[in-house]
């Protein structure tokens, strides 16, 4: 896992409520991402980042916001929850001259 | 833990044969692929990449197969063993951008 943490792993909220996940990595890399992965979808990518403040929207950005202040922090923030982004939350962190994407292991978020 | 999906298709192969597991991708322009593996409960784990100036490209026990006439690409799995029992999923890299598009995956289950 290269050192990713998310926190937290599980979380149950309620629609319209704002919520920020958080994901952590140790081991210095540049490029940073967030994805959902819904059954018959794969993978999406919300947002990443590309350095320190630099960040890009991905194919589903709508309702969701990221900040990267710090090298090892990347958070998410639904900033009004809805049951249509009830879903499984990767981050994921790469870095180096390798394009390898390295995985934390997913926060189950659902919002009722 | 987390789930990837109740609708993938799936690859039931007998312990000890090799399995094949196959990808279309997109993009024709797409100039690096990985292959993921990803266990119940778990974040996607990195099994083996190939950049798209190569046809083949070998680890242990798993080799990666491209082919660019027709935007395919495979994975084998020599010998499966009870664990490698996972999802599996392709991914393609956007070339210019450190972006990703995500296959939606096949189950791989093995058979004592």
């Amino acid at each position: 896992d290269a050192g990713i943490t998310q926190s937290p792993r599980h979380k149950v909220t309620e629609t319209g409520t704002p919520v920020t996940l958080r994901c952590h990595q140790t081991e210095n890399h540049r490029y940073m991402y967030w994805y959902r992965q819904d059954p018959g979808h794969g993978l999406r990518l919300i947002h990443y980042s590309y350095g320190v403040k630099d960040t890009d929207k991905g194919e589903v950005s709508d309702g969701y916001s990221v900040s990267r202040s710090k090298t090892e922090d990347f958070l998410l923030t639904l900033e009004s929850a809805t049951s249509s982004q009830t879903s499984v939350y990767f981050c994921a962190a790469q870095g180096g001259a390798s394009y390898e994407q390295y995985f934390g292991p997913g926060t189950r978020l659902t919002v009722t | 833990g987390e789930s990837v999906g109740l609708h993938l298709p799936t690859l039931s192969v007998q312990e000890g044969d090799n399995s094949i597991i196959n990808c279309a991708y997109s993009n024709s322009a797409s100039d690096y692929f990985i292959w993921y593996k990803q266990e119940s409960g778990k974040g996607p784990q990195f099994i083996i990449d190939i950049r798209s100036n190569m046809d083949k490209r070998q680890g242990q026990r798993v080799t990666v197969l491209l082919n660019k006439t027709v935007k395919h690409l495979s994975l084998q799995i020599a010998a499966t063993q009870p664990g490698d029992s996972a999802v599996y999923f392709c991914a393609e890299k956007n070339p210019g951008t450190y972006k990703y598009i995500f296959g939606t995956g096949t189950r791989l289950k093995v058979l004592a």
